[in-house]
């Protein structure tokens, strides 16, 4: 099984802040990877698929980089609903697999 | 829109059976590779099964293999999960979750989800 390993496990940061989240394969997954943004009590949101392609309807300021094993997220410019939890998946292979988890606090 | 609703949760005793059910539109249902996900209680994200759009095609992870059974009803536009000798450790809120498109037997990112449904499993 393919393990993925977010760190921070949780960052405090404060509204306009940039703010990077990685995630780390325990092998070679291309860009098979994807970020989903969660808040308490709602289903995940899809953030970034491919590694690096903004879904539609995200807004800017969120952008993701890497490959093969090594993969970041990218906050530019913190809001006020950006705080929540940040999940990497990976999709190369089954089972497939989240990492453990980045929860975003405000400072 | 694309909407999709889970259906079916509840309590249960260990060992007990329940089927979940997720009614989709907004989309070609049968085009589309569906996934269950589930939460435990303050826990993250744990993948459980997914099947292709044609439904021929399923994985399942270790946890569940052999007690729990994806199938879908592309007439219906209706995704299952049929959960069989269920045990405490699988009380979660669990979440059907659409592929994006990449191919009948392929399985790519999720790009929408349901809103979960809760299973307790207590005696």
């Amino acid at each position: 099984d393919i393990q993925m390993t977010q760190s921070p496990s949780s960052v405090s940061a404060s509204i306009g802040d940039r703010v990077t989240i990685t995630c780390r394969a325990s092998q070679g997954i291309g860009t098979w990877l994807a970020w989903y943004q969660q808040t308490p009590g709602k289903a995940p949101k899809l953030l970034i698929y491919g590694a690096s392609s903004l879904q539609s309807g995200i807004p800017s300021r969120f952008s993701g980089s890497g490959s093969e094993t090594d993969f970041t997220l990218t906050i530019s410019s913190l809001q006020p609903e950006d705080f929540a939890t940040y999940y990497c998946q990976q999709v190369n292979s089954f089972p497939i697999t989240f990492g453990q988890g980045t929860r975003l606090e405000i400072k | 829109e694309v909407q999709m609703l889970e259906s079916g949760g509840g309590l249960v005793q260990p060992g007990g059976s329940l089927r979940l059910s997720c009614a989709a539109s907004g989309f070609t249902f049968s085009t589309y590779a569906m996934s269950w996900v589930r939460q435990a209680p303050g826990k993250g994200l744990e993948w459980i099964s997914s099947i292709s759009g044609s439904g021929r095609h399923t994985y399942s992870a270790d946890s569940v293999k052999g007690r729990f059974t994806i199938s879908r009803d592309n007439s219906r536009n209706t995704l299952y999960l049929q959960m069989n000798s269920l045990r405490a450790e699988d009380a979660a809120v669990y979440y059907c979750a659409k592929g994006t498109y990449c191919g009948d037997n392929c399985f790519s990112f999720f790009d929408y989800w349901g809103q979960g449904i809760l299973v307790t499993v207590s005696s």
